[in-house]
């Protein structure tokens, strides 16, 4: 069975830091793109950035650009994302999900809150 | 800045067929644009529907189907059932950014 879990959520300052962990198992993680989507309260997703499967290259939307680096590390089966600089606007549960082939988000996880207020 | 556009919201009555459109503010949505369709029901994650346009996963109700029309990606459910109730998101993948972007939600009533 495909399992996703997010962990690493939390209430952060306005410029802080936080680094949010996707544990996987079920699959061979190692063959799949991993993506990061949020969704802020009340609001529609936003895809975020994925990563390759051997975590040759990454892709990001603009509005993180230069303050999270999405990062995987395939013999634990887990993915990363570290978010610098944190503004309000970043409020969001945090969401994994999975992409193959022109399937971008198959499989979920439960998503982690992450709440950035002073 | 790409904006994807869906309609806010669409009634239908239980039984009846409804199309929600995904409408690309660069233009024409093309196969190119691989769409995926997405259900999400309230204090639930996303569940995937739909896949590079017109594919089904394999828990994907046969009621559902993917597709193009005029110039825009679509999802039409046909029989719709009251569990159908539920807000619909399409994404799109901008290849000259490498870089998928969401659609605002579709707000499906069954009444």
């Amino acid at each position: 069975e495909v399992q996703l879990v997010e962990s690493g959520g939390g209430l952060v300052q306005p410029g802080g830091s936080l680094r949010l962990s996707c544990a996987a198992s079920g699959f061979t993680f190692s063959s799949y793109f991993m993506i990061w989507v949020r969704q802020a309260p009340g609001k529609g997703l936003e895809w975020v950035a994925n990563i390759k499967p051997d975590g040759s290259g990454e892709n990001y939307v603009d509005s993180v650009k230069g303050r999270f680096t999405i990062s995987r590390d395939n013999g634990k089966n887990s993915l990363y994302l570290q978010m610098n600089s944190l503004r309000v606007e970043d409020t969001a549960i945090y969401y994994c999900t999975r992409g193959q082939g022109w399937s971008e988000g198959d499989y979920w996880g439960q998503g982690t809150l992450v709440t950035v207020s002073s | 800045q790409t904006v994807v556009t869906q309609e806010p919201s669409l009634t239908v009555s239980p039984g009846g067929t409804v199309t929600l459109t995904c409408a690309s503010s660069t233009g024409a949505v093309t196969s190119g644009f691989h769409p995926n369709w997405f259900q999400q029901k309230p204090g639930q994650a996303p569940r995937a529907l739909i896949y590079n346009t017109s594919n089904k996963h394999s828990w994907t109700p046969a009621r559902f189907s993917g597709s193009l029309l005029g110039g825009k990606a679509a999802l039409t459910v046909s029989g719709v059932q009251p569990e159908d109730e539920a807000e619909y998101y399409c994404l799109l993948y901008y290849d000259s950014a490498y870089i998928w972007v969401f659609g605002g939600g579709t707000k499906l009533i069954v009444l």
